[in-house]
């Protein structure tokens, strides 16, 4: 079955640059999702990317996908304290109606 | 639009008690999707609905969770007898999926959940 991988935490400090990596498995995937989840809310849609792209930015976010090894990335330039959160990949799953299939998520920790 | 609407935000109980938990979609969505969020396991998926009947209720962790969808604008998940390791946020979530053929997979809307205590 489908699988995502996450590492679970990720610290940085204010200013900097935050990458947080994502590997699945199912390689006819159509879309990979990021979605975030602000402490005491549910999880929202951050961004998201077609299979066929290597790259969608989106103001201070990038998102990167190489298809070959099955690894998606999403870069937070000018990482500030209110992105401290919990980020989540999700992938469609070869069944375009069947629900996303999301890793266990990323806990980033901004330092002032 | 409100949102996916959740019902209680916090709900602490004794073991052995019954807990209901209750969603309102977003008007017009047909998919209606219950987790559940442990540090442990993370994020799970317990059971999905379309046009307020179960598709897939395979993540039910046993048969002491229901879920039931009376309509398209409420459900509910029921656990009896509850237990202390049933403790965890429980998220509603609903989406428009495309027709068949369509390219692009709706987004999930999540509620802002309910945390369930279970002493």
């Amino acid at each position: 079955g489908e699988d995502v991988e996450q590492s679970l935490f990720l610290s940085v400090r204010e200013g900097d640059s935050s990458v947080i990596n994502c590997t699945y498995t199912d390689s006819s995937s159509t879309y990979l999702y990021w979605y975030k989840q602000e402490p005491g809310a549910g999880l929202q849609l951050l961004t998201y990317i077609f299979s066929n792209m290597d790259m969608k930015q989106d103001q201070r976010l990038t998102v990167l996908l190489n298809k070959k090894d099955k690894h998606l990335s999403l870069r937070i330039a000018d990482t500030q304290t209110g992105d401290s959160a919990i980020y989540f990949c999700a992938e469609t799953p070869i069944s375009g109606n069947t629900p996303l299939v999301f890793g266990k998520g990323t806990r980033l920790s901004v330092i002032a | 639009d409100a949102g996916v609407i959740q019902s209680p935000r916090h709900e602490v109980t004794e073991m052995g008690q019954e807990v209901t938990l209750r969603c309102k979609p977003i008007s017009g969505h047909d998919y209606l999707f219950w987790y559940r969020q442990t540090m442990m396991r993370g994020l799970e998926l317990l059971i999905y609905f379309n046009n307020n009947v179960p598709i897939d209720d395979s993540g039910m962790p046993e048969d002491r969770f229901s879920a039931k969808m009376p309509n398209a604008s409420f459900s509910t998940l029921k656990i009896q007898p509850s237990e202390p390791r049933d403790s965890a946020v429980y998220f509603c979530a609903s989406s428009s999926f495309p027709s068949a053929g369509s390219s692009y997979n709706s987004p999930l809307h999540f509620g802002n959940g309910t945390r369930l205590t279970v002493t």
